[in-house]
């Protein structure tokens, strides 16, 4: 069965500090990979998706980048943390059946920028 | 503009039925869906619409209808563990997601 797993589970950064978080898929292979940032009181939002190795569509201008350096790999990362990138971010790859194909979510990593 | 919309939060009794409401103006349609998350954890898939009319999985039912922008996630039998926000997202002509804000529902005994 595919699996979807993303961490770190928890973080403190301070501004202007880089950031990294990894997510991995099992189970499957070339899967369509997505982060959302969720903050509250509002809708997810796509930052970044990824349908194969090394191609990335960034749907939000932003001091954040995303990386698929291998095909079940996908990595948000920043070279300087703002404020404003505190949140719950989440990864997501689309799965479920050929019609529906709905998203299947990480465990999600929240980010606190201090 | 796209445009989801939800009611912020919601209360019900344990054991009743609760609707919750979505409506939707966006740029084309390919589909509804309704997801549940537990605070603090990601969401979870719990149905898709795509024609008009009822699915129904188990305790929990959604209702399309595209004419109106409309469609409510239904669940009877409330049990405490229901108490979650429930989040409704539309797919558009371009196939992206637009999410709502999410309803949080809150199940008291």
């Amino acid at each position: 069965s595919q699996t979807i797993h993303q961490w770190p589970a928890t973080l403190v950064q301070p501004v202007g500090s880089p950031l990294s978080l990894e997510c991995t898929v099992e189970g499957t292979s070339n899967p369509n990979l997505y982060w959302y940032r969720q903050a509250a009181g509002r809708g997810l939002q796509l930052l970044f998706y990824s349908v194969g190795i090394g191609q990335i569509s960034s749907e939000v201008p932003q001091n954040l980048s995303a990386s698929r350096p291998q095909d079940r790999q996908f990595i948000l990362s920043s070279k300087k943390l703002l404020l404003s990138d505190s949140g719950f971010y989440l990864c997501a790859w689309r799965g479920g059946s050929f019609e529906a194909g709905e998203l299947f979510f990480g465990e999600g990593s929240r980010l606190t920028v201090l | 503009g796209q445009n989801i919309d939800q009611p912020t939060e919601m209360t019900a009794t344990e054991g009743a039925i609760v609707q919750i409401n979505c409506t939707y103006q966006t740029s084309g349609f390919n589909g509804l869906f309704w997801y549940q998350q537990h605070a603090g954890e990601a969401p979870t898939f719990l149905s898709y619409n795509v024609l008009d009319g009822l699915e129904e999985k188990g305790r929990f039912s959604s209702f399309l209808s595209r004419s109106k922008g409309y469609s409510y996630l239904l669940l009877k039998e409330l049990q405490m563990k229901d108490s979650a926000s429930y989040l409704c997202a539309v797919r558009d002509s371009n196939y992206q997601l637009i999410w709502g804000a999410g309803t949080k529902l809150i199940i008291k005994p």
